[in-house]
């Protein structure tokens, strides 16, 4: 089984600033057959991104993927007030799929 | 508008039974891959079964391997969860999930969730 390791667990900014979230896996994910969700409270997960980098349909584009192998990076270049929310990776390019454990994204 | 609802949770005592469904409309349900997907209280998410197009391949997680099946009727436009031997650790929102592509990993990302149906296991 493949582990994925988010970090950090919870980012503290600010509206306009840039966030940084990062996804590690223990071994090498299959064809970069990555993506990333946003969660809030309350809500289903919504897709992001897909493919470790491209955007999902009607996914804004100050949220970008980027990685490869066993290290992926969800940017955010311009923190709006809707996007403070939990955000996981989920690997599925082998069986059992894998979610990474979240990061929190919160109001600093 | 492609939808996925839910319903069959409930409580239920430890090592007894459940059936999730999931209806699906606004898309061709025989085209795609399906999945479940849980969440515990104040937990993240866990995958726990996929199934492609027509049965063919499935899959399942560690934790529900052997207690759990997965099968969908594409003529009624459903998906279901057997759950046998329910724990307490199987308490959780489970969300029905759609797949991006006709087969399980394959490179298909898993892309429009339901609102998810409550499954509690206490005595």
């Amino acid at each position: 089984e493949i582990v994925l390791t988010q970090s950090p667990g919870t980012l503290s900014l600010s509206p306009g600033e840039r966030a940084t979230l990062s996804c590690r896996a223990s071994q090498s994910v299959s064809s970069s057959y990555l993506a990333w969700y946003q969660q809030k409270p309350g809500q289903a997960p919504r897709l992001l991104i897909y493919l470790a980098s491209s955007r999902a349909t009607g996914i804004p584009d100050r949220f970008s993927g980027s990685g490869s192998g066993t290290d992926f990076t969800l940017a955010i270049s311009r923190l709006e007030p809707e996007d403070f929310a939990v955000y996981y990776c989920l690997q599925y390019g082998s069986s059992p799929y894998t979610f990474g454990q979240g990061t929190k994204l919160e109001i600093k | 508008e492609v939808q996925l609802v839910e319903s069959g949770g409930g409580l239920v005592q430890p090592g007894r039974s459940l059936r999730l469904s999931c209806a699906v409309s606004g898309f061709t349900f025989g085209d795609y891959a399906m999945h479940w997907v849980r969440q515990a209280p104040g937990k993240g998410l866990e995958w726990v079964s996929g199934i492609n197009w027509n049965s063919g391949t499935i899959a399942y997680g560690d934790s529900v391997k052997g207690r759990f099946t997965i099968s969908r009727d594409n003529a009624k436009n459903s998906l279901y969860l057997q759950m046998n031997s329910l724990r307490a650790e199987d308490t959780a929102l489970y969300y029905c999930a759609k797949d991006t592509h006709y087969d399980i990993l394959t490179g298909g990302s898993v892309d429009v969730w339901g609102e998810g149906t409550t499954v509690t296991v206490s005595s």
